[in-house]
């Protein structure tokens, strides 16, 4: 089945600077990866997804680039703000999956003033 | 309405009662999902109802019962619980799966304590 992975676990970041978390997967026909942002104590919320036939994606300040043929994808913030701060799960899902998504571990990013 | 609302916020039951969390969505999503989430972990998947039938159960122990009465509203039936079943219990719904991906909206959870 799907196994993903993702770097680093935690990363602190000063405000204004850019944050870049990466994740890998493992099966080849996985044709989505969403990105969720969940604050403590609060629900995971979708931030930014991509599909396998686009290479790069961008929403304001959010970024998510795909290298389909590494199996690895990953969620660049920049101009990073305090309200940033909370943990990121990217996920992935296969076609035969459906939308049952598999998380990565997470990533808790801090953003210091 | 675009949210998924769960009740309740929080539950404290010993470990011989039987309660139930129940999950509502008026986006008119097909698919609804149940996920356990420990704490500093990602959720992991218990089951999916698709159409309000039950097309996947990861294996999860018959202590957790689903049921989906109809397409806006799914519960999770708890019985016998372990200390371990300890967690926040996430609803999800999505947009028909079988015509591709979409993300999930969540609800804002149950935070469940077993004693």
């Amino acid at each position: 089945g799907e196994n993903v992975e993702q770097h680093p676990s935690t990363l602190s970041v000063q405000e204004g600077d850019s944050a870049v978390i990466k994740c890998t997967y493992s099966d080849s026909a996985s044709n989505y990866f969403p990105w969720y942002k969940q604050e403590l104590g609060k629900r995971p919320q979708l931030i930014i997804d991509i599909r396998s036939n686009v290479g790069e994606k961008k929403d304001q300040r959010i970024a998510v680039t795909l290298n389909k043929t590494a199996k690895h994808f990953s969620l660049h913030i920049t101009e990073t703000q305090p309200e940033d701060s909370a943990v990121y799960f990217c996920a992935a899902s296969t076609p035969a999956g459906g939308q049952n998504f598999v998380f990565g571990p997470g990533t808790r990013l801090s953003v210091l003033p | 309405d675009t949210e998924v609302t769960q009740t309740p916020k929080h539950l404290v039951m010993g470990m011989t009662n039987k309660k139930s969390l129940k999950c509502e969505q008026h986006m008119g999503h097909r698919a609804m999902y149940w996920y356990k989430q420990k704490a500093k972990k990602p959720p992991e998947l218990m089951f999916v109802y698709s159409y309000e039938k039950l097309s996947i159960n990861e294996s999860v122990p018959s202590r957790f019962s689903p049921e989906c009465p109809n397409s806006s509203l799914l519960n999770l039936h708890l019985h016998a619980l372990q200390p371990e079943d300890s967690a926040l219990y996430l609803c999800a719904s999505s947009q028909d799966r079988e015509q591709g991906n979409y993300g999930y909206t969540f609800g804002s959870g149950t935070r469940l304590t077993v004693v």
